[in-house]
């Protein structure tokens, strides 16, 4: 059972937009900062957004986070079929001294 | 260009030892903390333990599942990062993945990652 929760699944036809969302507590997202990373079969996770919705270079603008509260967002527009992956969230958690890991979302572009 | 590649990867009995490696390049090593993170198969991604610069003294903080087992240390000189796995079980068979940490749960650049395999 991971720390911080995401839904096992989302989908989006190519174009939409889809969000994905990743809940916490107080303990965690709720005062700190949240990072997204997209993990492709078989590779290793990327960094695709830190300090909660600050992209690094080469991530593209129609990928973008969010947060509130206890809870964050990452949406992605102009879905493309190379955007199927896995996705996690994450978050300093106070009570653990350590980074937690939300479960993953796997995105299919249908 | 950033680069960091594990090696020490293998298969493992119950109760023995592995010690892991994540050589890097194209950055100033001693400048940065660095994280390890595990995946099980077909599972998700559980933080295993950091060590900060010397900057901030060095020391390593550790998951609870891996604590009093595990040991990350450093070689500034040789730009590498060491996970020293003792007393092994069967659940710590994963992926290891090194990560350069930025801080709290911000890690820029990733290794490919090292299949850790404990079995009898």
């Amino acid at each position: 059972q991971s720390v911080l929760t995401q839904p096992p699944s989302a989908s989006g036809a190519p174009g939409q937009r889809v969000t994905i969302s990743c809940s916490g507590s107080s303990s965690n997202i709720g005062s700190s900062y949240v990072s997204w990373y997209q993990q492709l079969p078989g590779a290793a996770p990327k960094l695709l957004i830190y300090r909660n919705n600050q992209r690094p270079s080469g991530v593209p603008d129609r990928i973008s986070g969010s947060k509130s509260g206890t809870s964050a967002s990452l949406a992605i527009s102009g879905l493309r079929y190379d955007d199927e992956s896995d996705y996690y969230c994450a978050a300093w958690d106070d009570n653990l001294s350590g980074p937690v890991f939300g479960g993953g979302t796997q995105l299919t572009v249908v | 260009e950033v680069q960091l590649v594990e090696s020490g990867g293998g298969l493992a009995q119950p109760g023995r030892s592995l010690r892991l490696s994540c050589s890097t390049s194209g950055f100033t090593f001693g400048d940065y903390a660095m994280t390890w993170i595990r995946q099980a198969p077909g599972k998700g991604l559980e933080w295993v333990g950091f060590i900060r610069s010397e900057a901030y003294g060095g020391a390593a903080l550790y998951a609870a599942s891996v604590k009093g087992r595990f040991t990350i240390s450093r070689d500034d000189s040789k730009s590498i990062a060491y996970l020293e796995m003792n007393s092994l079980k069967t659940e710590d068979t994963a992926v290891y993945f090194c990560a350069r940490d930025r801080g709290r749960s911000y890690f820029d650049y990733w290794g490919q990652g090292t299949l850790v395999t404990v079995s009898s």
